[in-house]
């Protein structure tokens, strides 16, 4: 079936590091991917997408590309920051009924 | 602009007891709604989906049940609460198409 597979964390980082956290999926037919991503207390947040092969997605300095040769959507940052300590969550959708599917999710602490 | 509630906020309830948590859509016609759970240490897990009123898929075999009474309501109930179900629910919309899910605050359970 549809599915995600996200590194494992929880992930340390000190500030102005590179940041990358691995996601692979599984489909069966073309789905769309996300990364979402949780602050401390908060809600789950739309933090980039992209909607077939090729794309990126960008946002906050994150850039995620839809791989379909490597079925990968990793996310990378050049430099985290303090402020990006949270909990992400890459995901895939399909149709019908756009059923959403999440990883595991991965904790990420950026220390000064 | 589209909003979503979820009440309550909090709970804390008894094993055996039952359980109702409601989630509300504002702004929009006909979404698909989800209800996820995110349990400590076990990432986000697909519990329904309704892609309209009274049509409902369920994902996971479990004491929950889901009903969707109106296009902008959708309701997670149990009859009878385990300790397992203890989390932190989400409720989920999005249009059709491949499009974001949009989350509400959540409402965190505490079964004792």
């Amino acid at each position: 079936g549809d599915s995600v597979t996200q590194m494992e964390g929880p992930v340390t980082l000190s500030e102005e590091a590179f940041l990358t956290i691995n996601c692979t999926y599984t489909a069966t037919g073309y789905p769309s991917l996300f990364w979402y991503v949780q602050y401390p207390g908060e809600g789950l947040q739309l933090l980039l997408k992209a909607t077939k092969a090729d794309d990126k997605g960008s946002n906050k300095g994150f850039e995620a590309t839809y791989r379909k040769e490597t079925t990968s959507f990793h996310l990378e940052k050049g430099s985290v920051q303090v402020s990006d300590s949270a909990v992400y969550f890459c995901a895939l959708s399909v149709r019908p009924g756009n059923q959403f599917y999440f990883g595991t999710g991965t904790s990420l602490t950026v220390i000064p | 602009s589209q909003t979503i509630h979820q009440w309550p906020a909090t709970l804390v309830q008894p094993v055996g007891s039952p359980l109702s948590l409601e989630c509300t859509v504002e702004g929009t016609s006909n979404p698909n709604l989800y209800w996820y759970r995110q349990a400590a240490g076990r990432g986000l897990q697909l519990l329904f989906y309704s892609v309209g009123i009274g049509q409902i898929s369920s994902e996971v075999p479990q004491n929950l049940s889901a009903s969707r009474p109106q296009d902008r309501q959708f309701i997670l109930s149990s009859k009878k609460l385990l300790l397992s179900d203890s989390g932190f629910y989400l409720c989920a919309w999005s249009v059709t198409g491949p499009e974001t899910q949009y989350f509400g605050p959540g409402t965190r359970l505490l079964v004792l």
